[in-house]
């Protein structure tokens, strides 16, 4: 089944602690992102990724790292959390550009005490 | 002012109603428009891409007005499966550079 898979679902944590979330496609695409989705916010993006050792910053990428070392692997990097970083995020591919729709992923909701 | 905006509702209707959400976007060089549906916090889905001669799948119809810079989705003979929220979608840029905006979302619950 083609699928975009994130873990955990369901994450709480204390501030500092450095985590990580990952997120895998098995679909072969070449464009892979993170958002964070908060109430009145809508959803955000955090950082993209257009190919293998390729990232860019999107609109909300402080506090956050990212790496793309393999085509399907995009994990989103939380060195320091902090309680603003408590937010539902989803992962999300795309074929080679966004214009093709994204499959998103099942989302991670993160509590950052 | 938010690049996408979207009345949040929610909008109550009945089944079998006809209902109507718009969403104005405010950078006119935006070339790509979607409608994503997104059911009770999970991840959004794509419902349909919005063409400029408008589109139909279904019971769903979505128009673009370039000049006014609003986008459309009407949903005919609404089912409770329609209830829901409905992501307005803006593409920033072109090509895999391009960054896709989502408004707020328009909350649709179908009544029995």
């Amino acid at each position: 089944e083609a699928q975009v898979t994130q873990n955990p679902r369901y994450l709480i944590t204390v501030t500092g602690k450095k985590l990580t979330v990952t997120c895998s496609q098995n679909m072969n695409h070449e464009y892979m992102s993170w958002y964070r989705q908060d109430p009145g916010l809508g959803l955000r993006q955090i950082y993209y990724s257009m190919n293998v050792e390729v990232t860019d910053k999107g609109d909300v990428p402080e506090g956050y790292k990212v790496s793309r070392k393999e085509k399907r692997n995009f994990p989103l990097i939380l060195e320091s959390p902090s309680p603003n970083q408590t937010s539902l995020y989803f992962c999300a591919s795309s074929l080679s550009a966004p214009t093709y729709g994204y499959t998103f992923g099942s989302g991670t909701r993160l509590t950052v005490v | 002012r938010k690049e996408v905006e979207q009345d949040p509702g929610p909008f109550n209707v009945p089944e079998g109603a006809t209902v109507a959400f718009n969403c104005t976007y405010s950078n006119s060089a935006s070339q790509s428009f979607f409608w994503y549906r997104q059911d009770c916090r999970k991840e959004p889905k794509l419902l349909m891409s919005v063409y400029s001669s408008g589109n139909e799948d279904g019971r769903f119809t979505a128009q673009l007005n370039r000049a006014s810079q609003y986008i459309s989705l009407l949903i005919r003979d609404s089912k409770l499966s329609d209830s829901a929220t409905y992501l307005c979608v803006v593409m920033r840029g072109s090509g895999n550079t391009g960054k896709l905006i989502f408004g707020q979302g328009t909350t649709l619950q179908v009544k029995p």
